[in-house]
Formats: C-alpha cells, structure tokens, sequence
C-alpha cells in the first residue's frame, strides 16, 4: 500500500529556518514525482514544486521559486520541504502527493495527511 | 502560465440532489485535467483524471466530463459524505488548481 506521512505540526517564529518532511513507503521511491502543495488558511490549493527522488530533479512553481528548497533523502525514502527563514505568511497546511506515473506533469494519486505551520512571534 | 476558474464557489444543496460543477481552463490543456475531494483535516482525494477517468475505489455516482477548455464534474446524487470542497487540477503545462468548489448543506 503507498503511504506518505507527514511530520508533526510546527510552531516558529519569524525568521526561524524549518524544515518538514513525507516519508514514503509501499512503493518505489525513486521511480514517482513528488510534489509539495501549500493551503493557506481559508484559501485553496496550491502548487509548490516537485521532485525527482531517482535524480533529484525539481521544479518549482515560480510563485515559490527561491522561497523554499525541496530535496529527498533516497536512503531514507523521505522527502523534505524546508525555509530558510520563515515569514509569518507561511503560515499554512503543507501537503506532499505522489505523482500517477514517472511524468513529470502527471496528476498526483497519492496524498500526505499534511504538515501544519505555525509561524508567530 | 494556465489559470483555472471554478463555478459556483458555494454550492448548496440536499442529499439526493444531482450536482455539477465547472472548470475553465484560459488555453486548452486537451483532457489533463484532474478532480479532487477535499475535507478539513484530511488528505485531498483523487477523484477523476484525464478529464473522466474515475480513479478506483471512487463511487460511481462521481463522473467527469470534456476536454479543452471547459470540463464538469457531475455528483449524481449527493451523499452525505460528499459534502466537501471539489478542486479542479490542470496538468497539461506542470499543475495549476482552480479556487475550488465548496458543496455544503441546504
């Protein structure tokens, strides 16, 4: 069975760096696209980016372009989303998904049950 | 870049009402299109790819329709357990989601 579970909910303050993660199992890592989406309170989907685990290829959404970083770690089958330094509008549910195929622009089939981020001084 | 709209943005309506829904696309993605179910707290659940595909396990009263630019998403007759927010996705060019589609209770 593929399965994606989150890490726990996060609390920050501003200018904190984070870092989340979606382990992945039931499945071959390397051979999906996964991708981050972000639901800010109140408000609907949004794309991120996505990633390669075979090669570590990404793209990313250009409304996230250089605001946040995605990466896996093959050994461990986990995928990260990280800050550098959080803004308190990152503040959001984050949810990682897998790709139906090796397509990069394929549909995701697979959810995460979603990170939330908390970022107040 | 693709933008997706939705209509309605709130949609009201009784168990047993028949139900649709509408996605634009701005330019024509072919039939890469994808329907999501979306309640509080929980995961995003595919319903429908390539426009109409119904993705296993998903009840068949669930049922997607057109290509281009202009596709629905037809609930046939509502359950309790659909009171939800419907996401439409495009995946022609990458991935943009329209604003979504709250159904909640009349």
């Amino acid at each position: 069975e593929v399965q994606l579970v989150q890490s726990g909910a996060e609390v920050k303050k501003p200018g904190e760096s984070l870092k989340i993660s979606c382990k992945a199992s039931g499945y071959s890592f390397t051979s999906y696209w996964i991708g981050w989406v972000r639901q800010m309170p109140g408000k609907g989907l949004e794309w991120m980016g996505i990633i390669y685990p075979g090669d570590s290829q990404t793209r990313y959404s250009p409304s996230f372009q250089g605001q946040v970083t995605i990466s896996v770690d093959k050994s461990i089958t986990t995928a990260y989303l990280q800050w550098s330094s959080l803004k308190a509008s990152d503040r959001a549910m984050y949810y990682c998904a897998r790709s139906r195929s090796y397509d990069e622009s394929d549909f995701w089939s697979h959810w995460g049950q979603g990170t939330l981020v908390t970022v107040s001084s | 870049d693709i933008q997706m709209t939705q209509f309605p943005s709130t949609l009201s309506a009784s168990v047993g009402d028949r139900v649709t829904i509408t996605c634009r696309a701005s330019q024509s993605i072919n039939v890469w299109l994808a329907w999501y179910q979306h309640k509080p707290g929980k995961a995003p659940k595919l319903l429908i790819y390539r426009a109409s595909s119904l993705e296993s396990g998903v009840p068949s009263r669930f049922s997607g329709r057109g290509s281009g630019t202009e596709f629905t998403l037809t609930i046939s007759s509502l359950q309790p357990d659909d009171f939800a927010t419907y996401y439409c996705q495009q995946y022609n060019n990458f991935f943009t989601f329209g604003p979504g589609t709250k159904v909640d209770i009349k």
